[in-house]
């Protein structure tokens, strides 16, 4: 079954630290992944995406991710988080092997940032 | 940002009663999406349409239904709200399957 796995529901980092949040995901087919980044109150913000070639992508806010095949992981990454990235985080897997050929959300890690 | 807009944007009803939901978008893309958003949960896909009259059920599609009659507005209706269907309603476009999709602002409805 296709399915995406964000194991933290919640984290706390202090400000200024770097950021590292998991994705896991079992999916059938050559995966298209994606990370999502919710404020409170507002629609989902795409912030990066992966769907071939380099394994380490870069997206917006300076927020990265690295693709590994062999653990089935889609790990986003941040060397130093600033108090304005507290939000929720989604990631997402898609592709032409999808269910419905739609995108399969993970449950969201929410970020808090202490100051 | 991707043009698309949601109506209302929040709306109070009580139960039994319809709900339409309008997700407007200018981009011409070919597929749009309806989620909905409760915590705990994610996001689940309630109904989605790769083009114009053609629709598909998604995860949890009981008690709602969509329209698309023109590429740029797919509506969801409540037929007989229910407490059950509070929640925050997504509309989201794509231009093709399983490509990235960019999200409207949301609907908040309350069913009392």
């Amino acid at each position: 079954a296709q399915s995406v796995t964000q194991p933290d529901i919640h984290i706390t980092v202090s400000e200024g630290a770097s950021l590292e949040l998991r994705c896991n995901y079992s999916y059938g087919a050559t995966p298209y992944l994606f990370w999502y980044v919710q404020s409170p109150g507002q629609g989902l913000q795409l912030l990066l995406k992966y769907f071939s070639g380099d394994t380490l992508v870069q997206g917006i806010k300076g927020f990265e991710a690295e693709f590994k095949r062999s653990q089935s992981s889609f790990n986003l990454r941040k060397p130093s988080v600033h108090w304005s990235d507290a939000a929720e985080y989604f990631c997402a897997v898609g592709g032409n092997g999808g269910s419905q050929g739609n995108l399969i959300f993970g449950k969201g890690t929410k970020l808090s940032v202490k100051p | 940002d991707a043009g698309i807009t949601q109506s209302p944007r929040h709306k109070v009803t009580e139960t039994g009663t319809p709900v339409t939901l309008r997700c407007h978008q200018t981009e011409n893309h070919r597929y749009m999406y309806w989620y909905r958003q409760d915590p705990g949960h994610g996001l689940r896909l309630i109904h989605y349409s790769y083009g114009v009259k053609d629709t598909d059920k998604g995860e949890v599609s009981d008690g709602y239904s969509v329209s698309r009659s023109k590429t740029e507005d797919f509506l969801l209706t409540l037929e007989s709200a229910t407490s059950s269907q509070t929640s925050v309603y997504f509309c989201a476009i794509s231009e093709g399957e399983g490509d990235e999709q960019f999200f409207g602002p949301g609907t908040r409805l309350t069913v009392l």
